[in-house]
């Protein structure tokens, strides 16, 4: 699976957009785009995943650069629970594989 | 999504006891779990891989005797730690991937262990 780069924290003010990058160079041309986040003491959970369109659903936005080599997750409206790491995964869409996960991003919804 | 359960959601013990987490697919059947654990600020780390009526597969550097596995059902798989020592205090998460090919992996609501 292709390596990911997060910055390690990011602030958003509640009610605004929270964008979160996350940089995946060495992806190939099978491998997806997935994003999860962790609510602290919980367990993961799914947010969204794509290959090369934009992608959209109820919880977020997943923006992903023509070349690939790039994307955004964004938050439209952020509030305090989105309060959470959140974790930029690259891999093949097979689901054989457990996901493996980075030190992600830490994002801090301020009121 | 679907719904993964663990039991206990807290567990203290002592040193040398051992201590069994449960991991339950409560909406679907699950031919394989994964079980991760994570110390505080770290990310998670994949410790095996639960296949229903098979051995699990343990990732390097991880003690197959010190963390069995039990995979006995197609919604139950089980971690028992061994003889604890408090190096072993943790949040122990495990996942679930059902019988056909999906790219979501599920998640449980993590146990968290405490060796005193």
């Amino acid at each position: 699976d292709a390596k990911t780069t997060q910055p390690p924290s990011m602030d958003c003010a509640e009610g605004r957009a929270a964008n979160l990058p996350c940089n995946h160079s060495t992806i190939s041309g099978n491998e997806y785009v997935y994003w999860y986040r962790q609510i602290h003491s919980q367990g993961p959970q799914y947010i969204i995943h794509g290959l090369k369109n934009n992608e959209t659903n109820e919880m977020a936005s997943l923006i992903i650069t023509e070349d690939r080599k790039s994307s955004t997750l964004i938050l439209p409206h952020a509030t305090l629970r989105d309060t959470a790491v959140y974790y930029c995964i690259v891999r093949v869409d097979t689901g054989r594989r457990a996901l493996t996960f980075g030190s992600g991003t830490r994002l801090q919804v301020q009121p | 999504g679907a719904v993964v359960s663990q039991h206990p959601s807290r567990v203290i013990c002592k040193s040398g006891t051992s201590v069994k987490i449960e991991c339950r697919s409560l909406d679907f059947q699950a031919t394989t779990m994964f079980w991760y654990r994570q110390f505080p600020k770290k990310s998670l780390m994949l410790m095996a891989t639960s296949n229903e009526g098979s051995k699990a597969t343990y990732e390097q550097g991880v003690e197959k005797d010190k963390f069995l596995i039990n995979h006995a059902s197609l919604t139950l798989s089980t971690l028992t730690v061994t003889s604890a020592h408090p190096e072993d205090s943790s949040f122990y998460i495990c996942s679930v991937r059902g019988l056909a090919v999906s790219y979501e992996q599920y998640f449980g609501p993590g146990t968290r262990l405490t060796v005193t």
